[in-house]
């Protein structure tokens, strides 16, 4: 089975701008997380998205935003981007809500300048 | 919410010898406690997993341990190798309705030749 995958890898914005990043979960997965990983800071949960619900929220501002898809892909959203957005952003997929094991996605590195 | 504490923050040790993580958590109602294990640039790898009906589990040279009473879990690598320098997350979950895997802030486990 193909693991999870994230689109961009890397992407370079500027404040104020807004970004979109995708994550395709494992075939046959329901279930995908957000965090954002920043050194000292560990893994910071963002969402989750099951079956095309957000079924639970992280403390992150409303700039951050998510939605889930038919086929279990994810987009997260981030808008009016500043300085501190710039961190790793992982997707993690599960078989389903809340009592799986998840497997992670390589990251999508968002810098803003 | 689950508070999840790792303790020591770095831990540096000689190969060929044992290295042991510890991981504390607040709630008692989680029951499922993965370890990952994050190379340089790479995304977070499940090595192991613990759920409360077990007081132990092996894989090879790693193995946790949990103890319930105390609200602990720990990450025993014996016979380390250089391949085993990386940042080490637990987590905690309770596997219900509305639950969100809580993370530690990782270890960086650094192993000398």
């Amino acid at each position: 089975k193909a693991g999870v995958t994230q689109t961009p890898r890397y992407l370079i914005k500027t404040r104020g701008q807004q970004v979109t990043l995708s994550c395709s979960p494992i075939s046959g997965h329901r279930s995908v997380s957000w965090y954002q990983q920043t050194p000292g800071q560990g893994l910071q949960f963002l969402f989750e998205y099951f079956s095309e619900t957000q079924r639970n929220k992280g403390n992150f501002p409303g700039r951050f935003s998510g939605r889930q898809f038919s086929n279990s892909r994810s987009e997260m959203n981030v808008s009016t981007l500043e300085l501190g957005d710039s961190a790793l952003y992982l997707c993690a997929s599960s078989l389903a809500h809340g009592r799986d094991t998840q497997y992670f996605g390589p990251g999508t590195r968002l810098t803003v300048l | 919410g689950e508070n999840v504490e790792q303790h020591p923050s770095t831990l540096s040790v000689q190969e060929g010898d044992s290295a042991v993580i510890k991981c504390t958590y607040s709630d008692s109602a989680s029951n499922y406690f993965p370890w990952y294990k994050q190379e340089l640039g790479k995304r977070p790898q499940l090595i192991i997993d613990i759920r409360s009906n077990v007081g132990e589990k092996k894989d090879q040279r790693i193995a946790v341990t949990l103890n319930k009473t105390a609200k602990h879990f720990s990450l025993h690598i014996t016979e380390t190798q250089p391949e085993d320098s990386a940042v080490y997350f637990c987590a905690a979950i309770y596997t219900g309705a509305n639950s969100k895997l809580t993370f530690g802030k990782g270890i960086t486990l650094s192993v000398r030749p």
